[in-house]
């Protein structure tokens, strides 16, 4: 089955700097690869997500890429804000798959 | 992106007793939703699959007859934690998956603590 590692396990940044979280998964037939924001108490919230037939996905300050070959997907967010801080989960599932594997997540602390 | 929501949000209860737990997506139908345990600190851990109208999948290790779960109608399903132990204590997230146009997204809801005295 799919297995999902994720990198750090916590970050801290300062305001108005770039973050990145890495992940790599173990099953080439994964094509699907959502990100998750987790706060404090709360469910998580899908932030942006990527198919595999395209390398990068943007929306405003997030960015995902995605590496098929080396099977990795990387969490791009550049000039964070403190309420960015949470913690985020990456996922990768085969499309039409119910079977959804989750990274261990990432702390992420923005500092004002 | 679509709403998901849980209720209760919040739940203590007694050793012994059942909670039941609802989940339910808002503006869209969801054939498929998905049940989660998360401890402090720690990834979600998928405890069953529920598709609308059929029994539960159950993950290795979640015992069926502890945790009962029922996927009535394509909007709503629920949770009984039966007999409730302190070690059942968690945090309970649901997901549902909105298979409407073929993107297949899946979307949480905002989780239920659980706490057994």
């Amino acid at each position: 089955g799919e297995n999902v590692e994720q990198h750090p396990s916590t970050l801290s940044v300062q305001e108005g700097d770039s973050a990145v979280i890495k992940c790599t998964y173990s099953d080439s037939a994964s094509n699907y690869f959502p990100w998750y924001k987790q706060e404090l108490g709360k469910g998580p919230q899908l932030i942006i997500d990527i198919r595999s037939n395209v390398g990068e996905k943007k929306d405003q300050r997030i960015a995902v890429t995605l590496n098929k070959t080396a099977k990795h997907f990387s969490l791009h967010i550049t000039e964070t804000q403190p309420e960015d801080s949470a913690v985020y989960f990456c996922a990768a599932r085969t499309y039409n798959n119910n079977d959804m594997r989750f990274g261990a997540g990432t702390r992420l602390t923005v500092k004002p | 992106g679509a709403v998901v929501s849980q209720h209760p949000s919040r739940v203590i209860c007694k050793s012994g007793t059942s909670v039941k737990i609802e989940c339910r997506s808002l503006d869209f139908q969801a054939t498929t939703m998905f049940w989660y345990r998360q401890f402090p600190k720690q990834s979600l851990m998928l405890m069953a699959t529920s598709n609308e109208g059929s029994k539960a999948t159950y993950e290795q290790g979640v015992e069926k007859d502890k945790f009962l779960i029922n996927h009535a109608s394509l909007t709503l399903s629920t949770l009984t934690v039966t007999s409730a132990h302190p070690e059942d204590s968690s945090f309970y997230i649901c997901s549902a998956r909105d298979s409407s146009g073929g993107y297949n997204e899946q979307f949480f809801g905002p989780g239920t603590r659980l706490t057994v005295l």
